[in-house]
C-alpha cells in the first residue's frame, strides 16, 4: 500500500532492552522525521533525515539512534530503553519542495 | 521553554457553533504556521497553513488568522461538526524547509 507505515504498532519492553521502531514510506520523500508525543508536550522532534545517509538531531535525541541507508526506511533504535521513553512515536515524511509532513499511524511503546 | 503554546488543553462546542482554537508563539523568526488534526490511534494530518505575509487563510469551514505583532494565531471552524472532534496541533517554523515546532495540542469536542 502507498503511504507511510510504522511497525510494530504496539510494543512492551523492559528497561535496558534494545528496541527498534520501523518506518517505511513509498512516496520517495527526501525528508523523514521521528517524533514522540507526550501529554503536555505535544509532538517533539527526536531525529530527522534530509536524505539517505544524512541524519540530524532534533529537540530530544538523547537515548535514540537512527540510520537511513535507504530513502524509504528510517528506523529508530532505543539502545537501552528507559521508563521515560514510554511514549507514542510518530514517523513522518515530506518532499523537500512541500511544507506538509505526512505522518504514520504511530507506535505505542511501554517500557516497564 | 515551549516556543509554541496552546494554553487551552481542551474545548467543548455545540454542533453548528463556531470553534476557536488559539495558539501563541514566542520566536519572532517563525514565518510559517500550520495546523494539524489528530484522531485517536491515528497520526496527525495536515489541515491548513498560513505564511507570515498573510493575516488570513481560508479553506472551506476552516480559517486561520495570524496576528504577527501579538505572536498569536487562531483556527476558526464554522460550523463545527461532531466529526471535527479531535486534537488540534498548532505548529510553526522559520522557513519553508526547516524543522517544525509543535504546540502541546488542544482537544476539541463537538457535542451533537
Amino acid at each position: 500500500d502507498a503511504g507511510i507505515t510504522q511497525s510494530p504498532r504496539y510494543k512492551i519492553t523492559e528497561t535496558g532492552r534494545q528496541v527498534t521502531l520501523m518506518c517505511h514510506q513509498t512516496w520517495s520523500h527526501s525528508y523523514m522525521f521521528w517524533y514522540r508525543q507526550d501529554l503536555g508536550h505535544g509532538l517533539r522532534l527526536i531525529y530527522y533525515s534530509a536524505a539517505a545517509d544524512i541524519t540530524d538531531k532534533g529537540e530530544v535525541p538523547d537515548g535514540y539512534v537512527v540510520s537511513r541507508s535507504k530513502t524509504e526506511n528510517f528506523p529508530l533504535t532505543l539502545e537501552s530503553a528507559t521508563r521515560s521513553q514510554t511514549s507514542v512515536y510518530f514517523c513522518a515524511s515530506s518532499d523537500f519542495k512541500l511544507e506538509t509532513q505526512y505522518f504514520g499511524p504511530g507506535t505505542r511503546l511501554l517500557v516497564l | 521553554d515551549q516556543q509554541v503554546k496552546q494554553n487551552s488543553p481542551s474545548l467543548s462546542v455545540q454542533e453548528g457553533r463556531i470553534s476557536i482554537l488559539n495558539c501563541d508563539y514566542t520566536n519572532s523568526m517563525f514565518d510559517y504556521f500550520l495546523w494539524y488534526k489528530k484522531y485517536p490511534a491515528e497520526g496527525p494530518t495536515f489541515l491548513i497553513s498560513i505564511s507570515s505575509i498573510k493575516d488570513k487563510n481560508e479553506d472551506g469551514r476552516f480559517t486561520v488568522f495570524l496576528n504577527k505583532s501579538a505572536k498569536h494565531l487562531s483556527l476558526h471552524i464554522v460550523p463545527s461538526q461532531p466529526g471535527d472532534s479531535a486534537v488540534y496541533f498548532c505548529a510553526a517554523k522559520k522557513t519553508s524547509y526547516d524543522k517544525v515546532i509543535f504546540g502541546p495540542g488542544t482537544s476539541l469536542s463537538v457535542i451533537p
